[in-house]
């Protein structure tokens, strides 16, 4: 089975902090995503990225950055953390084709 | 208008029901997705669909191509299915559009 790890499931940051999410997925699955969820609302697409050092800005980039410098892993950056990025995160592999996503099992972020 | 509508929001059913979810969307895609999100908030893919109808287990999911319009369908609804039935589009080029979810509680 694909297995998504996210690093944590809870994190409580301050505001102007510079916060990490962390991802790896095992089946060397060459895109991935970060997603926020809200409620009330689908879940948004921050960043893509489709191979090692490649990444595509998503619907919401602003205030986020990402690196993958591994096929594996990839990460997402909060720069400086305000309350209105307090949400679940989830992060997402595919290999692409006719294969379903992979999720991990979030990250409930809360700024304070 | 969002991309894509699920209805209905929300859902309670007694254990045993027949329980349908539909999805509507109104942009070209490559392949529809049914998802799963339990308490916690981690998602699991049920379906990946781009015609016709898959089964799995008590689970049912259909699409209609020319009307853009999907269900899902669960066969005697038991508790544990309780959790958020969310669709998900694909575009193509790997844009997934989400629907907002309809949160399904089944009771004993």
């Amino acid at each position: 089975d694909v297995k998504v790890t996210q690093s944590s499931r809870y994190l409580v940051k301050r505001t102007g902090e510079k916060v990490f999410l962390e991802c790896v997925q095992d089946m060397d699955h060459e895109n991935m995503f970060w997603y926020r969820q809200d409620p009330g609302l689908g879940l948004r697409l921050i960043y893509f990225s489709y191979d090692v050092k490649m990444k595509e800005k998503g619907d919401i980039p602003e205030g986020y950055s990402v690196s993958r410098e591994k096929k594996e892993r990839f990460s997402l950056i909060l720069e400086s953390a305000s309350t209105n990025q307090t949400s679940m995160y989830l992060c997402a592999s595919t290999p692409g084709g006719d294969s379903p996503l992979h999720f991990g099992n979030g990250t409930r972020l809360t700024v304070t | 208008k969002n991309e894509v509508e699920q209805s209905p929001q929300n859902l309670t059913a007694q254990e045993g029901e027949f329980i349908t979810i539909n999805c509507s969307y109104s942009v070209g895609i490559s392949a529809l997705h049914w998802l799963q999100q339990h308490p916690g908030g981690g998602i699991v893919s049920l379906f990946m669909l781009s015609s016709g109808k898959k089964k799995h287990g008590r689970l049912i999911a259909t699409i209609n191509i020319q009307e853009k319009h999907s269900s899902l369908h669960i066969t005697a609804s038991h508790p544990r299915d309780s959790a958020v039935y969310i669709c998900a589009v694909d575009k193509g080029t790997y844009k997934y559009i989400f629907g907002t979810g309809t949160r399904l509680k089944v009771l004993a």
